[in-house]
């Protein structure tokens, strides 16, 4: 079985500062990992995955995130906030062999300025 | 990567009634699925269509509610039947594209469903 843990609701930064949303995973044999981020009446928008390679991953926006095989974890980060990054983060695990994502609960991020 | 349109964006229905969604994409894909996203929470797989076989349900999920087709490559409908006030989601279309990384998935805008 599969599954994916966000364990904050909800995070709040201030703009400039860095930001972290947290994820993590449990799936059997290798995971492929995602990020996603849904805008306010948007549909989700691809942020970065993460395959195989460079645990550390570049993706659109200034985001990264770093693979950590050992805690399980897909951590989402930042080093420097905007106020148009508030929205809600999907982590998502696609299980090998299998076509489909499973999601997380979701963060919502709060940029103040 | 794929543009989708989804047909409506969002339709407010009476009890007992059905609506079907339309999903449109901008490319030839095999694997197309259909998630939703009920108020507050996160997304839930309803069923995967691949072009010219029956759509595969997830647990939870059944054909006679959700009834799916998938006449080509390029498109897809999902229709929720019968409808009660539970229904009330956001339904969302979502392809996988082949690329030089692996695969990717993308998702349509949504359908904003309201159950009355």
């Amino acid at each position: 079985a599969q599954s994916v843990a966000q364990p904050e609701d909800q995070v709040n930064v201030a703009e400039g500062n860095p930001l972290t949303v947290k994820c993590t995973y449990s799936v059997s044999g290798n995971p492929y990992l995602f990020w996603y981020v849904q805008y306010p009446n948007r549909g989700l928008q691809f942020l970065l995955k993460y395959i195989t390679g460079d645990n550390l991953v570049k993706g659109s926006y200034g985001f990264e995130a770093e693979f950590n095989k050992s805690q399980t974890s897909f951590h989402l980060k930042k080093p420097s906030a905007l106020v148009s990054d508030s929205a809600l983060y999907f982590c998502a695990v696609r299980q090998t062999g299998a076509n489909n994502l499973f999601f997380g609960t979701g963060t919502r991020l709060t940029v103040i300025p | 990567s794929a543009v989708i349109s989804q047909k409506p964006s969002r339709d407010i229905c009476q009890r007992g009634t059905s609506l079907t969604i339309q999903c449109q994409v901008d490319s030839q894909v095999t694997m197309m699925f259909w998630y939703r996203q009920q108020p507050g929470q996160s997304l839930t797989l309803i069923a995967t269509a691949n072009q010219g076989s029956e759509a595969t349900y997830e647990s939870g999920f059944v054909i006679d509610k959700f009834p799916i087709s998938r006449p080509n490559l390029t498109f897809s409908t999902l229709t929720v039947s019968n409808m009660s006030p539970e229904d009330s989601s956001i339904y969302l279309c979502s392809v996988e594209v082949r690329g030089a990384r692996g695969n990717e998935q993308f998702f349509g805008p949504g359908t904003r469903l309201t159950v009355l």
